[in-house]
């Protein structure tokens, strides 16, 4: 099945400790992406890539690292999480960005 | 910069039809919507690349005024799967030419239909 797999669903962590979400295409697209979603603000990007080792800020990169080493990972890393950091993620990929698959969301809560 | 979308937000009764509008202070080369349905990710609707191009998805269209800077979400006769959060987005332009990685969306249209 054709899909973008996104780990964990749900994760609670302290200010400070260094997190790694996990996202993962099995459907060889070059362009993926990283949105936050908060109430009434929508989805904002992160980041975003166009193929390996192409990486690029979104609009709201502050706090955020991302890397690009093979064409179906694309993790989001935070080094040193905040509680302004606490959001509902999403990871997104698309064939040349005609149309983004998203995928289910990883709900973080810094505390 | 965002897209503005609107209206905030509409309540319809089955059957009935909505407008979504969606502008831009700077020129829009494309434009994507998509639906969220509470809980789940947002899914893709449909691309209109070019000023003047109307697409269809189920009962659901849209077109695209390149000069004017905006496009139009169409809900005809809806239905109760149709309630959501609807989000346009503009793709900002890289150098050299059309760039589709920097997708910026408008702050959603929250859509509710009743039985």
């Amino acid at each position: 099945e054709a899909q973008v797999t996104q780990n964990p669903r749900y994760l609670i962590t302290v200010t400070g400790k260094k997190l790694t979400v996990t996202c993962s295409q099995n459907m060889n697209h070059e362009y993926m992406s990283w949105y936050r979603q908060d109430p009434g603000l929508g989805l904002r990007q992160i980041y975003y890539s166009m193929n390996v080792e192409v990486t690029d800020k979104g609009d709201v990169p502050e706090g955020y690292k991302v890397s690009r080493k093979e064409k179906r990972n694309f993790p989001l890393i935070l080094e040193s999480p905040s509680p302004n950091q606490t959001s509902l993620y999403f990871c997104a990929s698309s064939l040349q960005g005609y149309g983004y698959t998203f995928g289910s969301g990883t709900r973080l809560t810094v505390v | 910069q965002q897209p503005v979308q609107s209206p905030q937000a509409v309540i319809l009764r089955e059957g009935e039809d909505a407008v979504i509008n969606c502008s831009s202070s700077k020129a829009l080369y494309s434009v994507h919507w998509y639906r969220q349905k509470h809980g789940e990710a947002p899914v893709f609707l449909m691309i209109l690349l070019k000023g003047g191009e109307q697409k269809g998805h189920e009962k659901i269209s849209a077109s695209f005024n390149e000069k004017k800077q905006q496009s139009s979400l169409y809900l005809t006769a809806s239905q109760l799967s149709y309630s959501g959060t609807y989000f346009c987005g503009s793709p900002n332009p890289g150098a050299g030419g059309t760039s589709y990685g920097k997708l910026t969306f408008g702050q959603g249209t929250i859509l509710t239909v009743h039985p």
